[in-house]
């Protein structure tokens, strides 16, 4: 149980198009997302949550017209990468959470290289 | 200021031989301490968790310690196999603040050869 899915798992772009990255809870409803960027040899940075229903909240640093994120639904979490650069390109990771106290499940990461 | 810091960076092992990654951390309280396997290119899988009450915990051939006195936690993988090739990453969630924001180490890359 507690599968999240992430999708797509790789893209490569032009600069300046807008990527929209989904995260998708499987089995569960997922009160929570959180969005998590990841640089090569570094571990998770948070970069937002986000809670069904709400506007998502961004980690100071992250601008939130860039990453723009919806959780329309209890499933779903997506997240759009406005005019990316080059400067953007890294592996982006989503987790789910059903409620308080419950872990967060990770997806498998998006990388997206932007060209 | 919250932090978990993990040593070794890197590690090389050959298949069969067994290891043990150490984590230091500063969070305190917290509510518990997990240890993840990531695999290249992959989302961080959880191997175990502890809360701050708990001492050891095994999963398989892997089995995590806790003490809380010293803040430090120890994730002993037995007789290593190369699928244990990845990098692991020790994770402290807070009990005060933002409970949300967990705590990362950078982890440590674990390489092992036949």
């Amino acid at each position: 149980g507690a599968v999240v899915s992430q999708h797509p798992s790789w893209v490569i772009c032009k600069s300046g198009t807008s990527v929209k990255i989904e995260c998708r809870s499987l089995d569960f409803q997922a009160t929570t997302m959180f969005w998590y960027r990841q640089f090569p040899k570094q571990s998770l940075m948070l970069m937002a949550t986000s809670n069904e229903g709400s506007k998502a909240t961004y980690e100071q640093g992250v601008e939130k017209d860039k990453f723009l994120i919806n959780h329309a639904s209890l499933t779903l979490s997506t997240l759009t990468v406005t005019s990316a650069h080059p400067e953007d390109s890294s592996f982006y990771i989503c987790s789910a959470r059903e409620w308080g106290n419950q872990p967060q499940h990770f997806g498998d990461g998006t990388r997206l290289s932007i060209l | 200021k919250n932090q978990v810091e993990q040593s070794p960076q890197s590690l090389i092992i050959l298949e069969g031989k067994n290891c043990t990654l150490q984590c230091n951390y500063t969070v305190s309280p917290f509510s518990n301490l997990r240890w993840y396997k990531q695999d290249t290119g992959r989302g961080p899988v959880s191997l175990t968790i502890m809360t701050f009450s708990e001492n050891t915990k095994s999963n398989g051939r892997y089995t995590a310690t806790l003490d809380a006195d010293t803040k430090q936690s120890s994730l002993h993988i037995t007789a290593s196999q190369l699928s244990d090739s990845a990098s692991y990453i020790c994770v402290v969630r807070p009990l005060s603040g933002n409970t949300d924001k967990l705590i990362f180490g950078t982890g440590t890359r674990l390489q092992v050869f036949p």
